[in-house]
């Protein structure tokens, strides 16, 4: 099946500093590709919709100058945590998607936390 | 009111039981349905999935959708310890760029 990764899978900062998050799909071409924010015993919430070589598409409520989303080439999309304050404390996964079909194929997640 | 609702558990049972799963949703656009299974602190992995109404078995596994209910459930013969997770349900409307909807997960475990 399809691959994807991430990278880190756990991170820890400080606040007031940036941490970036990188999702890629490894063996096939991502057009879509989607982040979600989860808390503990929680659901996960959709961020963002990034398209390939578009402006990411920012779910209500998601701070878009906080989290910065680029999606600049169809196996690889960032999200940036700007500023980071103990309240982004989550577990953060992306998926991945191809034009055509339902099917998303999720990260194994990234663990921040902001000390 | 939330889109989908879904109890979170959590939900024990012993080996070789039956578990049934299920969520409910309130918005009748949705025509795409999944269950995802998520181990601890790993991302979802895609377990099943029904294109509007009806029954669905893979091994094990049976997923059912009730639209005029909106309902759908998810059956797990025989279960296995290995079967302990926390499983999500999640929909998805035509034309929608793919935005999945999730429920919030029911946790199961399996005691040997």
């Amino acid at each position: 099946g399809a691959v994807v990764s991430q990278h880190p899978s756990r991170v820890i900062c400080k606040s007031g500093t940036s941490v970036k998050i990188e999702c890629r799909s490894l063996d096939f071409q991502a057009t879509t590709m989607f982040w979600y924010r989860q808390f503990p015993k929680k659901s996960l919430m959709l961020m963002a919709t990034s398209n390939e070589g578009s402006k990411a598409t920012y779910e209500q409520g998601v701070e878009k100058d906080k989290f910065l989303i680029n999606h600049a080439s169809l196996t690889l999309s960032t999200l940036t945590v700007t500023s980071a304050h103990p309240e982004d404390s989550s577990f953060y996964i992306c998926s991945a998607s191809t034009t055509g079909t339902y099917e998303q194929y999720f990260g194994p997640g990234t663990r921040l936390t902001v000390t | 009111q939330k889109e989908v609702e879904q109890d979170p558990g959590p939900l024990s049972v012993p080996e070789g039981a039956i578990v049934s799963l299920n969520c409910t949703y309130s918005n009748s656009a949705f025509q795409y349905f999944m269950w995802y299974r998520q181990y601890s602190r790993k991302g979802p992995e895609l377990l099943m999935y029904t294109y509007s109404s009806g029954n669905k078995e893979d091994g094990r596994f049976t997923a059912q959708v009730d639209k005029s209910s909106k309902y759908i459930s998810l059956f797990i013969r025989d279960s296995q310890p290995s079967d302990s997770a926390t499983y999500l349900c999640a929909m998805m409307r035509e034309n929608q760029g793919g935005k999945l909807i999730f429920g919030q997960g029911t946790e199961l475990s399996v005691k040997p």
